[in-house]
């Protein structure tokens, strides 16, 4: 089965509204990281954690390694906060292999 | 920031040839990696380098890639030859330490096998 499952699949925002996306975890995750992938396929690095939360101006994401999920909370959406939002959790004991979701697709709409 | 440079943006082949694509890691980088994500769909971990060597790979990693970085230079991945299955855009990636906060992607290598 998945080890990174990640919720929703997609989702369509209203230009300044709120949202939350998340992941859960069948490995022992250590530490998390959230990426975005923008619509010309960049790999943008949004946050690393260890259990604990993180903030950056309007986004937060908070990781909780007991429960294993992560979630990335969108504040106030922009309509540049479109694209895919991947978490991805290490994998091996090395904590250099990244097991990546299947990621969400985030539509900002004006 | 620092960034990790990967050429070309976009390569097209003939199945069968060979295609090496190119990296350029953040400069003080010990560790190395490429990824695979076919069109849309999730990024699948290929292979892992450091001090020279492959330290772990995983069953997309077929017999016909390989990897190296001589002397310092542009850490590459090479396939041959190449299938139509290849098709994907491959990621490079770089970190200081195993694990650590610092990791970096490429924008990515278009491969389209014809």
């Amino acid at each position: 089965g998945d080890k990174v499952k990640q919720s929703p699949s997609a989702l369509s925002l209203q230009e300044g509204t709120n949202s939350a996306l998340r992941c859960n975890f069948s490995i022992a995750a250590t530490t998390v990281q959230w990426f975005l992938q923008n619509p010309r396929g960049s790999l943008i690095n949004l946050f690393y954690l260890v259990p604990g939360t993180k903030e950056n101006g309007r986004l937060k994401s908070a990781f909780d390694s007991k429960e294993s999920y992560s979630t990335l909370h969108i504040r106030d959406a922009q309509l540049e906060d479109s694209g895919t939002y991947f978490c991805a959790a290490p994998s091996n004991s090395a904590g250099n292999k990244l097991t990546f979701g299947i990621g969400t697709r985030v539509l900002v709409r004006p | 920031g620092p960034k990790v440079l990967q050429i070309p943006s976009h390569q097209i082949i003939d199945m069968g040839q060979m295609v090496t694509l190119n990296c350029d890691p953040v400069s003080n980088h010990l560790y190395f990696y490429w990824y695979k994500q076919i069109l849309g769909q999730q990024m699948e971990f290929l292979v892992n380098f450091y001090n020279g060597k492959v330290m772990e790979k995983s069953k997309l990693f077929k017999d016909q890639f390989s990897v190296e970085r001589p002397d310092g230079s542009y850490f590459t991945l090479k396939i041959q030859p190449t299938a139509l299955e290849d098709s994907a855009v491959y990621f490079c990636a770089s970190s200081l330490e195993a694990g650590g906060s610092d990791y970096t992607f490429g924008s990515g290598t278009r491969l389209l096998v014809i």
